[in-house]
């Protein structure tokens, strides 16, 4: 079965710092692979999303995530924090049939500052 | 353009009761999924609905069941509730044909609590 494991459950950077959230995914094939945010009492937002394309892909709020095939990462990152950015980050993936994803246990992002 | 619209927002149940939860797909999207996520932690799939059927299922037991309707709209029914179904329930929505750039768009939820 698909999983992915988000390393740190609790990231805290300050304001202007470099972003970086990490994903390492379980899989005997490439996968799909997503990052979504969640801010509080809402629902998941999609970030980027890789589909077999390019390795390095951006997403919206100037995030951008890489695919390292030999690493099993996707992990993402954003090179100026804004306090903005504070919430919850999923990492998910999706087999090829697209049928079911599997999600991170999340990491919260605080921006200090 | 309306987004994935979910009712009710909140919802609070004794144990025993049964409950059922709706879902609006975005426009345009013919595929209804349903996560439940516990306080902490990620979403886990329940089950998917495409063409009124259910086309996938995670782990979770009978007491979980859903609907599709022809309009794709989307009702989540659970049974006999227990104090461990308390969570954020979420609906995603998504186009099936497009898999290959698959991409699931989520409500807002529906926060269940189960005393």
């Amino acid at each position: 079965a698909q999983s992915v494991t988000q390393l740190g459950s609790h990231v805290s950077v300050s304001e202007g710092a470099l972003v970086l959230l990490r994903c390492n995914y379980s899989s005997s094939v490439p996968p799909y692979l997503f990052w979504y945010v969640q801010y509080p009492n809402q629902g998941l937002q999609l970030l980027l999303k890789y589909t077999s394309a390019a390795t390095l892909v951006k997403g919206i709020n100037g995030f951008e995530a890489e695919f390292k095939k030999s690493e099993t990462s996707f992990h993402l990152t954003k090179p100026s924090a804004h306090m903005s950015d504070a919430a919850e980050y999923f990492c998910a993936v999706s087999d090829l049939s697209g049928n079911q994803f599997y999600f991170g246990t999340g990491t919260s992002l605080t921006v200090i500052p | 353009d309306a987004g994935v619209t979910q009712s009710p927002t909140h919802l609070i149940k004794t144990r025993g009761q049964q409950v059922t939860l709706r879902c609006s797909p975005k426009s345009g999207h013919d595929t209804v999924s349903w996560y439940q996520q516990a306080l902490g932690q990620g979403p886990q799939f329940i089950f998917q609905y495409y063409e009124e059927e259910e086309r996938q299922r995670g782990n979770f037991p009978d007491r979980f069941s859903g609907h599709q309707f022809p309009n794709y709209s989307s009702e989540l029914n659970v049974n006999a509730l227990l104090l461990g179904d308390s969570a954020l329930y979420l609906c995603a929505s998504s186009f099936r044909p497009t898999r290959v750039n698959y991409e699931q768009y989520f409500g807002p939820g529906t926060r269940l609590t189960v005393t």
